[in-house]
């Protein structure tokens, strides 16, 4: 069975760039997750779809970020304009089950490392 | 708000010793907790998965145990190796409300040949 996918692995860009990442869940998921993973640190949610809905964006910088997730399937998450605390590994994972049930298990992509300077 | 401390932050071990990896939480009322390992440079792998209701999980050498009243979880390494060597992350799913998994630190574990 295929993994969650992500691309790009590494991006780096200027201050005030957009940048986009995208990731393709393991078949069959309905829910997918977008995490920001700062150095040093343990991942943090950012977003949570269910299909194509959202179920939880509290932790996302909304001024800045965004996400969507088309046909249920894929997922884009946009940066627009970044800033240099953005400077982070985004992670997605994706589970086959909603995220309250006591199965739920996440599994990870391997991330974008986004440098900001 | 769902807290987690990972203890110890780092460990370095002799191969072939066995191991006991700490985490603990603030709010007990979880679905479930899974235990991660992560390579640098890489995406985070599942190792375990204990339900709300399970005391513990055994994969191979690993064997991760739940105190849901307590807030306590451990992760038993046995007979270590230098393969084993990532730093291991611990997330409750759950608590204060939410539905979100929520890490800790990590714990950073060498095992030297």
């Amino acid at each position: 069975e295929a993994g969650v996918a992500q691309s790009p692995r590494y991006k780096i860009i200027e201050k005030r760039q957009s940048v986009a990442f995208w990731c393709n869940p393991i078949s069959g998921h309905a829910t997918l997750y977008w995490y920001q993973q700062i150095l040093g640190q343990g991942p943090k949610l950012l977003i949570q779809f269910q299909n194509n809905g959202v179920v939880d964006d509290s932790q996302l910088p909304k001024d800045r970020f965004s996400a969507e997730r088309l046909k249920g399937v894929d997922s884009t998450l946009k940066i627009q304009p970044a800033k240099l605390e953005d400077s982070a590994v985004y992670l997605c994972a994706s589970s086959l089950r909603l995220a309250g049930n006591v199965r739920n298990e996440q599994f990870f992509g391997p991330g974008t490392r986004l440098t900001v300077l | 708000k769902q807290e987690v401390t990972q203890i110890p932050a780092a460990l370095s071990v002799p191969e072939g010793e066995n191991l006991v990896l700490n985490c603990s939480f603030t709010d007990s009322a979880i679905y479930n907790l899974q235990w991660f390992r992560q390579d640098p440079g890489k995406g985070l792998t599942s190792l375990l998965l204990i339900q709300s209701s399970q005391r513990e999980q055994t994969s191979g050498r690993l064997n991760a145990s739940l105190d849901k009243s307590s807030g306590r979880s451990t992760l038993y390494i046995a007979a270590s190796q230098p393969g084993d060597s990532a730093t291991y992350l611990c997330a409750p799913l759950g608590g204060a409300g939410s539905y979100q998994l929520t890490f800790g630190k990590g714990t950073k574990l060498s095992v030297i040949p």
